[in-house]
């Protein structure tokens, strides 16, 4: 079965400061990978999200994510964290030989220190 | 466009109580499913449905039953809460188009069982 790791529970980043928040998948095929965010009180939304055509993807608000098969990962970026980026984020997996379910990481809290 | 719409957004029940968390989208989705979000646990799968009349388990079925009558509807019934169904509940769908179809959440259910 497909599933996904997310190293860190919480991040805490300066303003202006890189984010990194970490995600690796296990498969022995290449999966399809998507990071979604939910800020406070909300549901989930699509930040990006990686189908083989280019290992790097860039998503809204900046977010950029690389696919790295040799490490099975896909670890989420941003050069520079805004105030209003603080929010839960997590990564996801769908098996492509499966059907169309979803599997998601434990989740990553990023809280942006002013 | 109302997307993936959830009610009630919120829900105290006595354990031994039934209830059915609504979940109703327009976006004419083949795909939908039920999650429950947990603190430290992601996001798990609870049911789905890939079209009208065909439903099935995910990770974490016992004590929720689903149909699937209809293209837009997908109810969930918990059929005797109980406090460990105490949780955020999401219901998500896409169109059945490809494995890199994008997932749109709903705004959640905040359940207490007491």
């Amino acid at each position: 079965a497909q599933s996904v790791t997310q190293l860190g529970s919480h991040v805490s980043v300066s303003e202006g400061a890189l984010v990194l928040l970490r995600c690796n998948y296990s498969s022995s095929v290449p999966p399809y990978l998507f990071w979604y965010v939910q800020y406070p009180n909300q549901g989930l939304q699509l930040l990006l999200k990686y189908t083989s055509a280019a290992t790097l993807v860039k998503g809204i608000n900046g977010f950029e994510a690389e696919f790295k098969k040799s490490e099975t990962s896909f670890h989420l970026t941003k050069p520079s964290a805004h105030m209003s980026d603080a929010a839960e984020y997590f990564c996801a997996v769908r098996d492509p030989f499966g059907n169309e379910k979803l599997t998601f990481g434990t989740g990553t809290r990023l809280t942006i220190i002013p | 466009n109302a997307g993936v719409t959830q009610t009630p957004k919120f829900q105290v029940l006595k354990t031994g109580q039934s209830m059915t968390l609504q979940c109703a989208q327009d976006m004419n989705h083949e795909y939908m499913s039920w999650y429950r979000q947990d603190p430290g646990m992601g996001l798990r799968l609870i049911h789905y449905s890939v079209g009208a009349g065909i439903t099935d388990q995910g990770e974490v079925p016992n004590g929720y039953n689903v149909s699937r009558s209809t293209t837009e509807d997908f109810p969930l019934r918990l059929l005797s809460a109980a406090p460990s169904q105490t949780s955020v509940y999401f219901c998500a769908s896409s169109a059945s188009t490809g494995w890199s179809t994008e997932a749109f959440f709903g705004q959640g259910t905040r359940l207490t069982v007491v």
